[in-house]
């Protein structure tokens, strides 16, 4: 019940191109959704996080989208550039998991130029 | 303005060694986290600590591994008798503790046992 299940596993796009990239959760506990990027050798770093209180966010090129009813919140990079080729990371926490991080298992995206 | 300090980067230790992971967390935060992220894998959580107190440690395996967030110094993730299977990478991350609010990240300590 404490899973994020995250697809797909790896993600090729061509530049300008959309990335969009799936999460998944089964504990209706979560509130809080955040998205991590990581580069290969550096720590993961928050790049936009939503709550369920609405069902869209964006900031700048990259959108969450979060379905409540489905439990299932996704990424969206539109114009997608060679430098977010990274790691990506969507995460989970709630109430009963204090600040304390379900990952799921990563996205390796890779843009080409 | 520093973040979350971890050293070292890198560790290399013998089969049957201990291994001492150190994380300095961001300023003014006393809530740590650790993680462990294997190869190809996303990132599981191990423990989370306020100062002087465990708060939860059911990602941590039972044997072998202990940490501590001590009144003053740095959080340390300590792993007795490594073994291959212990080579990963352990991220520290600390946060005000607050609920929902962002956790910040370390760089890292990468261990590799031979």
């Amino acid at each position: 019940q404490q899973q994020v299940k995250q697809s797909p596993q790896s993600l090729i796009v061509q530049k300008g191109g959309i990335s969009i990239i799936n999460c998944a959760y089964e504990n209706t506990a979560f509130d809080y959704f955040p998205w991590y990027q990581q580069f290969p050798g550096k720590g993961p770093a928050l790049l936009i996080a939503i709550r369920p209180d609405v069902s869209e966010k964006k900031e700048g090129r990259f959108t969450i989208s979060f379905n409540k009813s489905a439990k299932q919140f996704s990424l969206h990079i539109m114009d997608s550039q060679p430098g977010d080729s990274a790691t990506y990371f969507c995460a989970a926490n709630g109430e009963t998991s204090g600040s304390r991080l379900t990952f799921g298992e990563g996205t390796q995206l890779t843009v080409n130029p | 303005n520093a973040g979350v300090m971890q050293n070292p980067r890198h560790l290399v230790r013998r089969r049957g060694q201990e291994a001492r992971l150190r994380c300095s967390p961001v300023k003014g935060h006393s809530h740590v986290y650790w993680y462990r992220q294997l190869p190809e894998e996303g990132l599981k959580f191990m423990v989370y600590l306020q100062k002087e107190n465990i708060i939860d440690e059911s990602g941590m395996p039972k044997e072998r591994f202990s940490a501590e967030f001590p009144k003053e110094g740095p959080s340390i993730l300590r792993i007795q008798q490594v073994v291959r299977g212990d080579s990963a990478a352990y991220f520290c991350a600390s946060s005000l503790g607050l609920l929902n609010t962002e956790a910040f990240f370390g760089q890292g300590t990468r261990l590799t046992v031979v």
